[in-house]
C-alpha cells in the first residue's frame, strides 16, 4: 500500500503563472486535507475535501486558490497568478475517516521567482 | 480558537540522554493528539497517535502521554541517538467541524555524537 503521493516534489513558477499541486491519497482513504508550511512557521490548515465535495475551505485564501478532489484521479490544489508570498511547502494528508490517524505526503515545495 | 504551543523551540543534547518534549493546547475538545517527526526538506512521519480517551502510547524508545484535562502532552525519547535529530511536531485533531489538525511550531532536536 503506497503512501500519500504528492507531485511534483519541487515546483518553480514565475510571478503571475499558475501552480498545480497533485495529491493521491492512500488506497482506501477518502478524506484529504491540504496544509501549508511557510518558512519558520508551523503547518496551517487550508482545505478539507472528500470525493467530489469541499467540506471546509476556511483556511484557503479568498482569491487565487482553489482545490478539488474528483471522483477519479488525484486531489488538485491550484494557485492562480502566483506571488512570491505563495512560496512554501504544501502538504497533503489523507485518512480513512476524518478524525482518524493522518498520513502525510512528502510535500510540494513551491518557489515563486 | 485552539492554539498549540511546543516548548522548547530548540533542544541540543549529547547522545544517550533521555529527553522530554512538551506540547500544550488550549481547548480539550479533541479527538486525538498526534506526534510527528519532520526531517529538513522532507514530509511528516507519524510517530504516535493518542486517542482522547487514552493516557499514553509507546513505540520503541518513544513514549507519549496525554493529559486532556490540563491540555498537555509530552513526548519522551529514551537513550537519544544522532539519528533522532529532527523537528518534532505536535498536532491535535479538533472535534466538530472539519476535524482538522492544529499544529504547534515544533521543537528542533539536535543529538550530538
Amino acid at each position: 500500500n503506497a503512501g500519500v503521493m504528492q507531485n511534483p516534489r519541487h515546483l518553480v513558477r514565475r510571478r503571475g503563472q499558475e501552480a498545480r499541486l497533485r495529491c493521491s491519497p492512500m488506497k482506501g482513504h477518502s478524506h484529504v486535507y491540504w496544509y501549508r508550511q511557510l518558512p519558520e512557521e508551523g503547518l496551517k490548515f487550508m482545505v478539507y475535501l472528500q470525493k467530489e465535495n469541499i467540506i471546509d475551505e476556511s483556511g484557503m485564501p479568498k482569491e487565487r486558490f482553489s482545490a478539488e478532489f474528483p471522483k477519479e484521479g488525484p486531489s488538485i490544489l491550484r494557485i492562480q497568478q502566483v506571488v512570491r508570498g505563495d512560496s512554501a511547502a504544501y502538504f497533503c494528508a489523507s485518512s480513512p475517516l476524518g478524525h482518524t490517524e493522518a498520513f502525510f505526503g512528502q510535500g510540494t515545495r513551491l518557489t515563486v521567482v | 480558537k485552539q492554539e498549540v504551543t511546543q516548548i522548547p523551540a530548540a533542544l541540543s543534547v549529547p547522545e544517550g540522554e533521555n529527553l522530554v518534549l512538551n506540547c500544550s493546547f488550549t481547548d480539550s475538545a479533541i479527538y486525538n493528539l498526534q506526534w510527528f517527526r519532520q526531517d529538513p526538506g522532507k514530509g511528516l512521519t507519524s510517530l504516535l497517535l493518542i486517542q482522547s480517551s487514552q493516557r499514553e502510547q509507546t513505540s520503541g524508545r518513544l513514549n507519549a502521554s496525554l493529559d486532556k484535562s490540563s491540555g498537555r502532552s509530552t513526548l519522551y525519547i529514551a537513550a537519544s541517538q544522532p539519528g533522532d535529530s529532527a523537528t518534532y511536531l505536535c498536532a491535535v485533531r479538533l472535534k466538530g467541524g472539519s476535524e482538522k489538525l492544529v499544529f504547534g511550531k515544533g521543537t528542533k532536536l539536535t543529538v550530538n555524537p
